[in-house]
């Protein structure tokens, strides 16, 4: 069974500070997803990698993909308040007929505090 | 709007009860999965289907069911309902079964918020 860990599960920052959320999975996987959740709403598609040393940036925000030690990393680059969100890691596990199966992570609630 | 359309947006009711969810997938996407969110559970895989077929089944109970009709929209049934059912439930869809090739993000709906008294 695909597990996905998250870690740190609370981030609190400064503005303008710079931080790493990671995201450790257990078996393989050449696909990664990384979400946004805003308090009461929907999951927004940040990024998709996959392959290894795939890298893809948006903004503040950098993520990176090595298959080989099975690690995500989403880097925060000089935080600002709108942030501010819970950002899930999901790792695609193929399913047969064609299928990838995502399995997230609980995700990292992140606060961007002035 | 993401284009992934779910009704109800919330929906109170009791122990015992049934309830159907409702998915409207993004226009050209083929397949739909269902995923739970509760605080302890966090996103639980419930179940997917492509272009009418059951692909792949996770945490989904016995007591919940899903199908996609031919006009790919899905419905994810939830009977003899607990208090432990409570949670926002969350449709998604993606182009297809992309196999090796593609990203095939899945994008989600705005959610069905249950709860069960």
């Amino acid at each position: 069974e695909l597990k996905v860990e998250q870690n740190p599960l609370f981030l609190s920052m400064q503005e303008g500070k710079n931080y790493t959320i990671y995201c450790n999975y257990s078996t393989t996987s050449d696909r990664l997803y990384w979400y946004r959740q805003d308090p009461g709403k929907s999951l927004e598609s940040l990024f998709v990698l996959l392959s290894n040393g795939a890298v893809k940036q948006e903004g503040r925000l950098m993520a990176s993909l090595d298959t080989k030690a099975r690690l995500s990393t989403l880097h925060i680059t000089a935080a600002v308040h709108d942030l501010s969100a819970t950002y899930f890691c999901a790792v695609a596990a193929y399913s047969g007929a064609g299928s990838y199966q995502l399995t997230f992570g609980k995700g990292t609630k992140l606060s961007v505090i002035p | 709007d993401s284009g992934v359309t779910q009704t109800p947006k919330h929906l109170i009711t009791a122990t015992g009860q049934r309830v159907t969810l409702r998915c409207s997938p993004r226009s050209g996407d083929l397949s739909v999965y269902w995923y739970q969110q509760s605080l302890d559970q966090g996103l639980q895989f419930l179940i997917q289907y492509y272009n009418g077929e059951e692909r792949a089944k996770g945490n989904i109970l016995e007591r919940f069911s899903a199908q996609q009709f031919p006009d790919l929209h899905s419905e994810l049934n939830l009977s003899s309902l607990e208090l432990g059912d409570s949670a926002l439930y969350f449709c998604a869809s993606s182009p297809g079964t992309s196999g090796h090739s593609g990203a095939n993000v899945l994008t989600f709906g705005a959610g069905s918020r249950l709860t069960v008294l």
